[in-house]
């Protein structure tokens, strides 16, 4: 069963960068099989699918937040990680990280079978 | 792109079976099986229920199950109990243009 973990400031300025990281475990990033996700949650809200990296370097993002978001891996360390740019306080929510299957087998695709608990990252002066 | 649409809010008695419905359209949900549920309880991370539309991943109950019919997909519970009041939120995979787009969210009330 694989594990994901986040990390990273809780606390970040308006207009700054958001960094977090995803270390996995009982599983490969380099893992062509797989999409490794990011997810956020504002608090109260709903869930809203950030983007995700395959291949080790290979993306795609949500339209709305494309301009702004980065994802990359770094496959020494079994982590990608998520770089949100000119954060405003509307970007304040749960991050999670996440794993889908990229191919169909057995009836499984695309479904976010494993997530990570989440962190909470607030975004204020 | 937009959210897929769910109600608010579900409530039913235990023992009782409740639908939760998620209505999306051709390009979401309508032309792909992928179609997936996820549960969430307060401060916990979602949990998958459901996938591609009707499959249960190992060590969930047989009380949960899943459906289709044209751009609305459906999350049926039977057997309600006490445990399975929670947030859930259906999915969508396109394979088109390989985004995820989430439903609204509803919140299942055992009363």
């Amino acid at each position: 069963q694989v594990q994901l973990q986040e990390s990273g400031p809780g606390l970040v300025k308006p207009s700054e960068t958001l960094s977090l990281t995803c270390t996995v475990s009982g599983g490969s990033v380099s893992s062509g099989s797989y999409y490794w996700s990011w997810i956020r949650q504002p608090p109260g809200k709903g869930l809203e699918w950030i983007g995700y990296i395959y291949n080790s370097g290979s993306t795609n993002s949500n339209p709305a937040l494309k301009s702004r978001v980065t994802i990359s891996v770094d496959t020494s360390k079994n982590q990608f990680s998520l770089k949100l740019s000119s954060v405003t306080a509307a970007d304040t929510a749960i991050y999670y990280c996440a794993r889908a299957p990229r191919y169909c087998s057995g009836g499984s695709c695309y479904e976010l079978d494993d997530w990570g608990q989440g962190t909470l990252v607030t975004v204020s002066s | 792109q937009s959210a897929l649409t769910q109600p608010a809010s579900v409530s039913g008695s235990p023992g009782q079976s409740i639908t939760i419905s998620c209505t999306g359209t051709s390009s979401y949900v309508g032309g792909y099986n992928y179609v997936s549920w996820y549960q969430q309880h307060p401060g916990k991370a979602p949990k998958l229920m459901i996938y591609n539309v009707n499959n249960r991943p190992s060590g969930v109950s047989n009380r949960f199950s899943g459906s289709k019919s044209g751009n609305m997909a459906s999350l049926t519970i039977s057997g309600l109990q006490a445990e399975d009041e929670a947030d859930y939120y259906c999915s969508s995979y396109t394979s088109s243009s390989t985004i995820y787009v989430f439903g609204t969210g509803t919140k299942v009330t055992v009363v």
